[in-house]
């Protein structure tokens, strides 16, 4: 059964670096999502991402952060100057269009480490 | 804007027994879906079961149901059987069935509920 992934499954950085969390979505599917989850809490909407643009972003989504679709497979989150706040689980998720619309698929997230 | 509430932090039921997670939301929208995932220590987010809100009939997925009373805007998830698999954290979301431009779809997701589940 095709499934989402992200790669790296943990990163560790430092403050102030940039980072670049990697998703790849499932290959039939138009649309894409970065969700955020800090520790404990709930999950969060960061951006969607549909016919190579971005559709809408939540007030989270900031100058800091930027999506990309660099390659036809690939859909990228980049943090370009990281704080301590980012740290978070990041999860992608992308859906397909036809009779599935309705059911987005997530990838297994990336934990995001800022010290 | 829609919200979504969980009210209750944490749940424990007894491994084979039954129990009830609550969900509401609110919104002004008259067409609508709602979901509940599965967030096991893996962190990896799994669905559950889905209903739409044009639908009466309360969805079903073996041992997972929903009571979906759309007036009340609760969302209440009922697993029977209880499995020690089913120890997770639980999600209840919400999606717009209307989305200018067909481009968006986002989810608006609970605080979730922390279900153990005892042998």
């Amino acid at each position: 059964e095709p499934e989402v992934t992200q790669t790296p499954s943990h990163q560790v950085t430092q403050m102030g670096q940039e980072v670049i969390l990697r998703c790849v979505p499932i290959s039939n599917h138009l649309y894409f999502y970065w969700y955020r989850q800090i520790l404990g809490q709930k999950v969060e909407f960061l951006v969607s991402f549909y016919n190579n643009e971005i559709s809408e972003k939540s007030e989270i989504f900031d100058d800091q952060f930027s999506v990309e679709r660099p390659d036809g497979s690939n859909f990228t989150l980049k943090i370009r100057s990281t704080k301590l706040e980012d740290s978070a689980m990041y999860f992608c998720a992308s859906k397909p269009t036809g009779s599935l619309r309705y059911e987005q698929y997530f990838g297994p997230g990336t934990r995001l480490t800022v010290t | 804007a829609q919200t979504v509430t969980q009210s209750q932090p944490e749940m424990s039921v007894q491994e084979a027994e039954t129990v009830t997670l609550s969900c509401t939301y609110d919104t002004s929208e008259s067409d609508y879906y709602l979901f509940w995932y599965k967030q096991p220590p893996s962190r990896q987010m799994i669905l559950v079961i889905r209903q739409e809100a044009y639908k009466q009939q309360n969805a079903t997925e073996n041992r997972f149901s929903v009571n979906f009373q759309k007036a009340a805007k609760s969302f209440s998830l009922k697993i029977s059987d209880s499995q020690l698999g089913d120890a997770a954290m639980y999600f209840c979301a919400y999606r717009s069935a209307w989305v200018g431009g067909g481009s968006n779809y986002k989810l608006t997701f609970g605080k979730g509920t922390l279900l153990t589940v005892n042998p």
